[in-house]
């Protein structure tokens, strides 16, 4: 089946740890997305990609890095520059830009 | 980007139509409405979108006013399981799919 898989669906990390989100989408989409969501909010974007090798930086890209080595995997990784990593993480794709987005079904990122 | 307004929450009764209005007064010419909704703790769900004529799919309508500046999402009968935050977003070439989500409606469908 066709989708975006994001994995695990709980990470627990300690405090002043780096943490790596997966994302993995076999729909051949050329755009992903990394988006944080804080209980009670909305999605607010990290970073966002239109094309293998290149990124853009979104509303709240600090503390925050990506890679898009391969068309179909986008991780997120959560330095420890990020103040308030603890959230709900969801990845997403479309063919482009402008096309409805799918989702994955987020990480819970908790740190302690 | 065009931003959204969104009332917080809405109630429904089961089996009734759930009409969830938006107001997009800064859209431009060339951006589209999108609707999702989202699951607690699940990703959001691609349901409808338009740019100037309304439109119908198996899921939902989405009535859009001529002057653009509004539009509704209709849920012709609502079950339980429609309850959910519906979100409004509006996007367009420039802005792409980077328009921010805003905290949405939440809707209560009641037995």
């Amino acid at each position: 089946d066709g989708g975006i898989t994001q994995s695990p669906k709980y990470l627990f990390r300690k405090e002043g740890q780096n943490v790596t989100l997966s994302c993995e989408q076999n729909l051949n989409h050329d755009a992903m997305y990394w988006y944080r969501q804080d209980p009670g909010q909305g999605l607010r974007l990290i970073y966002y990609s239109q094309i293998v090798n290149d990124f853009q930086k979104g509303d709240i890209a600090e503390g925050y890095s990506v890679s898009r080595e391969k068309k179909e995997s986008f991780p997120l990784t959560v330095t420890s520059a990020q103040k308030n990593p603890t959230a709900f993480y969801l990845c997403a794709s479309n063919p482009d830009m402008n096309t409805e987005a799918f989702f994955g079904q987020g990480t819970r990122l908790t740190v302690v | 980007d065009a931003k959204t307004t969104q009332p917080t929450s809405m109630d429904c009764a089961e089996g009734r139509a759930a009409n969830l209005p938006c107001n997009h007064s800064t859209i431009s010419g060339n951006e589209y409405v999108y609707w999702y909704r989202q699951i607690h703790s699940q990703g959001p769900q691609y349901i409808i979108h338009g740019l100037k004529n309304n439109e119908t799919n198996e899921m939902a309508s989405l009535i859009i006013t001529e002057d653009r500046k509004s539009s509704t999402l209709i849920l012709p009968h609502a079950t339980l399981r429609d309850t959910a935050v519906y979100y409004c977003i509006v996007t367009g070439v420039a802005g792409g799919f980077k328009t921010i989500f805003g905290a949405g409606t939440r809707l209560f469908v009641k037995a």
